[in-house]
């Protein structure tokens, strides 16, 4: 079974609409990383989160993790074709082990 | 600005056979991780070190095996190949284990037939 869950598995979006990924984890998230993967990549880090209640944008790209620090949403605004690939999240949960959610795969329509 | 460096790139192995997947960083982090890459599965993590001398297995180590002789280099080695080991591997590297963001190579792509 996977520490972060991370929901949908996949989606389809227009072009120009929002859309939302979540990441949950059962236990407390010491940090939490949002990374992009394109296809036959390496993955590329988007944001980090460490406090309750943090939130950092960069660009369309908004992240926040909860005051419990046991979830994370990753919200792109007005998305476009580049935002297209696999998010995954990350997460400091077991002493120094970094794990991962099973990735959330984004299609971008024209 | 090297950062991670894996090689081979791409790698057909017989079953049985054994190699080594290869994994550099120039950044002078201390941690390093190896982990494969399923369809739909996410990061699994292989072994991690946290510095020289000093490796730790992950989720999934069995069939494969690490050293960590120099802060800079962490190579993968697999022994006695089968076709379960046919995945994407990526390397990674992190200042600390926590609260800095992980580097990573771009992956080497085994199959195993």
């Amino acid at each position: 079974s996977q520490e972060l869950e991370q929901s949908p598995q996949s989606l389809i979006v227009q072009e120009g609409k929002n859309l939302t990924i979540n990441c949950t984890s059962s236990k407390t998230l010491y940090g939490l990383y949002w990374y992009k993967q394109k296809y036959g990549e390496g993955l590329i880090f988007l944001m980090m989160l460490q406090k309750g209640g943090e939130e950092k944008s960069h660009e369309k790209i908004t992240a926040k993790l909860d005051e419990k620090k046991q979830q994370s949403s990753l919200h792109i605004t007005a998305s476009q074709p580049s935002h297209a690939g696999i998010y995954l999240c990350g997460a400091d949960i077991n002493d120094y082990k970094l794990s991962f959610g099973a990735g959330t795969t984004v299609t971008v329509r024209a | 600005n090297a950062g991670v460096t894996q090689t081979p790139k791409f790698r057909i192995l017989k079953i049985g056979q054994s190699m080594t997947l290869q994994c550099t960083q120039d950044m002078n982090h201390n941690y390093m991780y190896w982990y494969r890459q399923d369809p739909g599965m996410g990061l699994k993590l292989i072994y991690y070190s946290v510095g020289a001398g000093i490796t730790d297995k992950g989720e999934v180590p069995n069939g494969y095996n690490v050293s960590r002789s120099t802060t800079e280099d962490f190579p993968l080695r697999l022994e006695l190949a089968a076709p379960s080991q046919t995945s994407v591997y990526f390397c990674a590297s992190s200042y600390t284990g926590s609260g800095t963001e992980a580097f990573f190579g771009q992956g080497t792509r085994l199959t195993v037939v």
